[in-house]
């Protein structure tokens, strides 16, 4: 069956480094890939989406790498800071019409 | 939050009780959805609606049904409800015109059921 997987331990880091957040996947030949943020009691707010043949993608200090022989994507958010802590989930194509979430990733940038 | 409302926002029952929650939306999609999260288990796909009257089951539907009469809402019933149904339910719309996996999906704010 088709299985994603992040990383269940929470990610801490100091303010201002680089976190870097993976997804892996099995059984998997998604076309697409994409990473949404969580803050508590909210629901998942989109990030980026990358395709296939986008092996890198950026928005603001947000990266995103695909690397679909290892099948695994890199989340990076470079100057991390303070606003930056939540939980990353990474999504991918479920039936055509749905997404399957991965169980996320925590993130907690401390000053 | 893209138009979208859910209600109730919190709700508690009794075991055996029917549930009905209700997402709401402004913009007119197509497509929605119902997921399910727990800790552990993250974010898990109930239903999905691509049209209305147009419904099929996700990963794991049972003991849920969906209605959707009008474009606007979509309808998730608890026929009898279950202690493993507490959990917190969001709803989402998918924006975008073909309707794959490939358009983004917006979120409700989300309803946590408790189920005594």
């Amino acid at each position: 069956s088709q299985k994603i997987e992040q990383n269940s331990e929470a990610l801490n880091i100091q303010e201002g480094k680089t976190a870097t957040l993976t997804c892996n996947y099995t059984n998997y030949s998604p076309a697409y890939l994409q990473w949404y943020r969580q803050d508590p009691g909210r629901g998942p707010v989109f990030l980026l989406l990358i395709r296939e043949n986008e092996k890198e993608k950026r928005k603001e200090r947000l990266k995103v790498t695909f690397d679909t022989t290892l099948k695994q994507s890199l989340f990076h958010i470079t100057a991390s800071q303070p606003a930056d802590s939540a939980t990353y989930l990474c999504a991918l194509p479920y039936s055509g019409y749905a997404l399957n979430f991965g169980k996320g990733t925590s993130l907690l940038v401390t000053p | 939050d893209a138009g979208i409302t859910q209600s109730p926002r919190h709700k508690v029952t009794e075991t055996g009780t029917p549930v009905t929650l209700r997402c709401h939306q402004t913009e007119n999609h197509r497509y929605m959805y119902w997921y399910r999260q727990d800790p552990g288990h993250g974010l898990r796909l109930i239903h999905y609606s691509y049209g209305v009257k147009d419904t099929d089951k996700g990963e794991v539907s049972d003991g849920y049904s969906v209605s959707r009469s009008k474009t606007e809402d979509f309808l998730l019933t608890l026929e009898s409800a279950t202690s493993s149904q507490t959990s917190v339910y969001f709803c989402a719309i998918s924006v975008g015109t073909s309707g794959s996996s490939t358009d983004t999906q917006y979120f409700g704010p989300g309803t946590r059921l408790t189920v005594l």
